[in-house]
């Protein structure tokens, strides 16, 4: 398997403008989390879905945060409009609640919003 | 509010020697997780203890959970330079499959 895949590996855009990150999870795996990690605040969880249904979001920062899963294959998180402040490294993870496993990262999205 | 408290946050040691890195928490739960970080790089597991007194070795690293006192420890021995790198602990709350991570713990091996 090819592990959790994120794009883009690196995003650097202006203030004001929209951002979509994107996630494929591992095939087969139910659960998919999306964490932001910044030096101040370190890792936080912004909401996960549970079979394609966002279960927790009480980690999203704001409304400007949204996030969807339409498919088991596919998640999106979407930042509009980007401030400086929502400069982080973003993380997609996913896991398989039946065998009590870890969860999965995937490599992250460097988001520079200048 | 679940709180996971990891200690000490950097740790400086030489090449050779033993330490242990503390991870606490503070409800009920017994499904304690380990993640290793190097820099800009994303999260490795390392470890899933699910039950009180589990214990889990890895070469040089082993990791043990103490559920009534909610405390797990990392401990290395003999350090070597590879091992370099962020640790995180990660705790899942009974019944619930999000996860809280630690503070980490910032580990560099001096030759």
């Amino acid at each position: 398997d090819a592990g959790v895949i994120q794009s883009p590996r690196h995003e650097v855009t202006e203030m004001g403008q929209e951002v979509t990150l994107r996630c494929k999870p591992i095939s087969g795996h139910d659960y998919l989390f999306w964490y932001r990690q910044t030096m101040m605040r370190g890792l936080e969880l912004l909401i996960y879905f549970n079979n394609n249904v966002p279960i927790d979001d009480s980690g999203m920062p704001e409304d400007r945060f949204s996030a969807k899963m339409p498919n088991a294959s596919f998640s999106t998180l979407k930042i509009q409009p980007s401030e400086p402040r929502d400069s982080a490294v973003y993380f997609c993870a996913s896991s398989f609640s039946g065998t009590l496993e870890t969860q999965y990262f995937g490599p992250g999205t460097r988001l520079l919003v200048l | 509010e679940l709180k996971v408290e990891q200690n000490p946050l950097f740790l400086s040691m030489q090449e050779g020697k033993n330490y242990t890195i503390y991870c606490n928490y503070s409800t009920t739960s017994d499904r304690l997780y380990w993640y290793r970080q190097d820099p800009g790089k994303s999260l490795e597991s390392l470890f899933v203890l699910l039950s009180n007194g589990a214990v889990k070795q890895e070469g040089r690293l082993m990791a043990s959970l103490d559920t009534k006192a909610r405390l797990s420890t990392l401990h290395i021995t003999a350090a070597v330079h590879d091992l370099s790198a962020t640790y995180f602990c990660a705790v899942d709350e009974r019944g619930n499959e999000k996860l809280t991570f630690g503070t980490g713990t910032r580990l560099t091996i001096i030759p």
